[in-house]
């Protein structure tokens, strides 16, 4: 157990639709990172969140998006879901921002039908 | 562009052995590698990491090396146990405000027999 709780753990919706990812990182941590896994782009790094405000993004969709809380859990937003954004979405913790070890949660499977 | 590969997409090994999985890079900036475990269904474990400026780093049974100059990375798990069964994937980052984007490798699937 790494200490990164997501949930749901899993989510069929349909095409069109808009979900709400959820994520609570490690005690203490402050940074938190969220990555999508699907089976041809494999591990994907979306968008890192430092304490409430974004420091680093990758190729995350302008349908998604994300934020941090001041009680440092943190949402993904993906909406007008399209059959292609069916995957496993990851979120990880690290204390800081760089230098630390970072820690994935298990996981939100979204099957989008 | 896959900036990080794992060209080996499986490797099968017998207990007690060693077992030594690669990973090469091709981006100049990543200064700080990790490799995860990851079982079906479950998150990323981490397993070890190593800084540019080393060039190993152990931890019990596992040592990670790193080559600079040829961009290449392995991990070599020393004995090799059942319960390693697992995909590995190395990731790379290129640090700063960068630290927590890693890039990953596509994963090779480990399978040790008893």
């Amino acid at each position: 157990d790494s200490g990164v709780t997501q949930t749901p753990k899993h989510l069929i919706t349909a095409t069109g639709q808009r979900v709400t990812l959820r994520c609570s990182p490690r005690s203490g941590d402050l940074s938190v990172y969220w990555y999508q896994q699907s089976l041809d782009q494999g591990l994907q790094f979306l968008i890192q969140y430092y304490n409430g405000e974004e420091r680093a993004k990758g190729n995350i969709l302008e349908r998604f998006s994300a934020q941090q809380f001041p009680d440092l859990h943190s949402e993904l937003n993906l909406s007008s879901l399209e059959l292609g954004d069916s995957a496993l979405y990851f979120c990880a913790s690290s204390l800081g921002s760089s230098g630390n070890t970072i820690y994935f949660g298990e996981g939100s499977w979204l099957t989008v039908v | 562009d896959q900036q990080v590969k794992q060209n080996s997409p499986s490797l099968s090994v017998q207990e007690g052995r060693i077992s030594i999985l690669n990973c090469d890079y091709t981006n100049s900036m990543f200064d700080y590698f990790l490799w995860y475990k990851k079982y079906p269904a479950e998150g990323p474990t981490f397993l070890i990491s190593i800084s540019s400026i080393k060039d190993k780093n152990e931890d019990g049974r596992f040592t990670v090396f790193l080559n600079k100059s040829a961009k290449h990375l392995s991990l070599h798990i020393v004995p090799s146990q059942p319960g390693d069964s697992a995909v590995y994937f190395c990731a790379a980052s290129a640090g700063g405000t960068s630290y927590g984007k890693l890039t990953f490798g596509q994963g090779t699937i480990l399978t040790v027999h008893p």
